[in-house]
């Protein structure tokens, strides 16, 4: 089965300006996830969608990201307008249920100037 | 809120075992979670104990110790490939699905 697609796989950008971070998760996954590591740090959560529903976004930083997942199949993570601390790799994840270790994706290396 | 810690480094040589420790505190649990993670890669899944005991995967068994919020990675017959980061992961009981990352444990077998 195909795995957790990410695109792109690194993007640098100016501050100010806008990126959007997609995540394609194994086909059939309802959870998806999206974690962040920044340099020399843990990796952290983020979001959890079920399906199209946001389950918990307890770890997003603040109202300059905005994640969606039309449809429950694709998701896209936008960070408008980016700050240099928004540097870091942005992990998506799927799972089928609840209690099954993640599928990572390759992750997306935002580098913000 | 969860705490983990895992040791920063550990060195190994190829052909023995190595035994990677995760302590945790937490507001709850409902699992703990072994990622392996090579340089410039995802991570991917290694093993899941939610009961306390072991969990033996081919070369790999994972323990777990609830009362003493404890958890340790066996890695037998070690191999240069298992150089790597180890994550252990903490599942949250409020969200079941989230879990929460130590910052991973770099491991290299030498020859």
């Amino acid at each position: 089965e195909a795995g957790v697609t990410q695109f792109p796989s690194h993007s640098v950008i100016e501050k100010g300006q806008t990126v959007t971070l997609r995540c394609d998760p194994i086909s059939g996954h309802d959870n998806l996830y999206w974690y962040r590591r920044v340099m020399g740090k843990e990796i952290k959560f983020l979001l959890h969608f079920v399906k199209e529903s946001k389950q918990d976004e307890s770890g997003m930083p603040n109202n300059r990201f905005l994640a969606e997942r039309t449809g429950g199949t694709y998701s896209t993570l936008k960070v408008q307008p980016a700050e240099l601390e928004d540097s870091g790799v942005y992990f998506c994840a799927s799972s089928q249920g609840y209690w099954d270790g993640y599928t990572f994706g390759s992750g997306t290396r935002l580098t913000v100037v | 809120g969860q705490n983990i810690d895992q040791p920063t480094e550990m060195t190994a040589t190829e052909g023995a075992i190595v035994q990677i420790n995760c302590t945790y505190q937490t507001s709850g649990f409902n699992g703990l979670f072994w990622y392996q993670q090579h340089a410039g890669e995802a991570p991917t899944f290694l093993s899941y104990n939610v009961l306390d005991g072991l969990e033996e995967k081919g070369r790999f068994s994972s323990f777990l110790s609830r009362s003493k919020g404890y958890s340790y990675l066996l890695l037998k017959e070690l191999q240069m490939k298992d150089s790597a980061s180890y994550l252990c992961a903490v599942r949250d009981n409020t969200n079941a699905g989230k879990s929460t990352f130590g910052d991973g444990t770099t491991l290299t077998v030498k020859p």
